[in-house]
């Protein structure tokens, strides 16, 4: 079965805290995404990458970096947490055009 | 810019009747378009997708959707709603093979026993 693991379901950070989410998958997908989700907007893509150690800003990049060292690891950071990224973060992963296979996803609270 | 239009941020039906969820999107292109389920504190997860064969999509759980060309709509029916339905549905579109895909801004089902 296709697996997209995210490393914590649920995270409580400090303003101004360094923020890592850990996304793994194990199914040899190219493509990795980050998305976003807030209630009312849906989900909005962060950044992307189509191949290890490259990225491409998605729609709402401010504020977020990402690192893709190996083809199955795709990391997002938040330099320095602030309220507003308080959220649910959903990793998600495919091949070509084909479905976005998804995490469970990580909620972040920024306090 | 490519876009996704959900319409109806809630929609209520009573339990065994019929499931309308709306997805329209901007394109003159023929898209891939996809319906995503999320129950809650969960992922995404796919209930059917459109890739330019037929225009009638089965999906899981009974759904399906239709591809309208000419009204450049992906609606999502079901002939008879379950409790078990009740979750947010989201419509998401890629326009071109490799690209991200976009998301409508979600639908929330609720079913009413």
């Amino acid at each position: 079965d296709v697996k997209v693991t995210q490393s914590s379901r649920y995270l409580v950070k400090r303003t101004g805290e360094k923020v890592f989410l850990e996304c793994v998958q194990d199914m040899d997908h190219e493509n990795m995404f980050w998305y976003r989700q807030d209630p009312g907007l849906g989900l909005r893509l962060i950044y992307f990458s189509y191949d290890v150690k490259m990225k491409e800003k998605g729609d709402i990049p401010e504020g977020y970096s990402v690192s893709r060292e190996k083809k199955e690891r795709f990391s997002l950071i938040l330099e320095s947490a602030s309220t507003n990224q308080t959220s649910m973060y959903l990793c998600a992963s495919r091949v070509g055009a084909g479905e976005l296979f998804f995490g469970e996803g990580s909620r972040l609270t920024v306090l | 810019a490519q876009s996704v239009t959900q319409l109806g941020s809630h929609v209520s039906v009573s339990e065994g009747a019929l499931v309308l969820l709306r997805c329209n999107y901007s394109s003159s292109v023929p898209p891939y378009l996809f319906w995503y389920v999320q129950y809650p504190n969960q992922g995404l997860q796919l209930l059917l997708k459109y890739t330019s064969a037929a225009t009638l999509v089965k999906g899981i759980n009974g759904f399906e959707a239709e591809f309208k060309k000419s009204e450049t709509s992906f609606h999502l029916t079901k002939p008879s709603a379950h409790m078990s339905d009740a979750a947010e549905y989201f419509c998401a579109v890629s326009f071109s093979g490799n690209t991200p895909l976009v998301f409508g801004k979600g639908t929330r089902l609720s079913v009413i026993a």
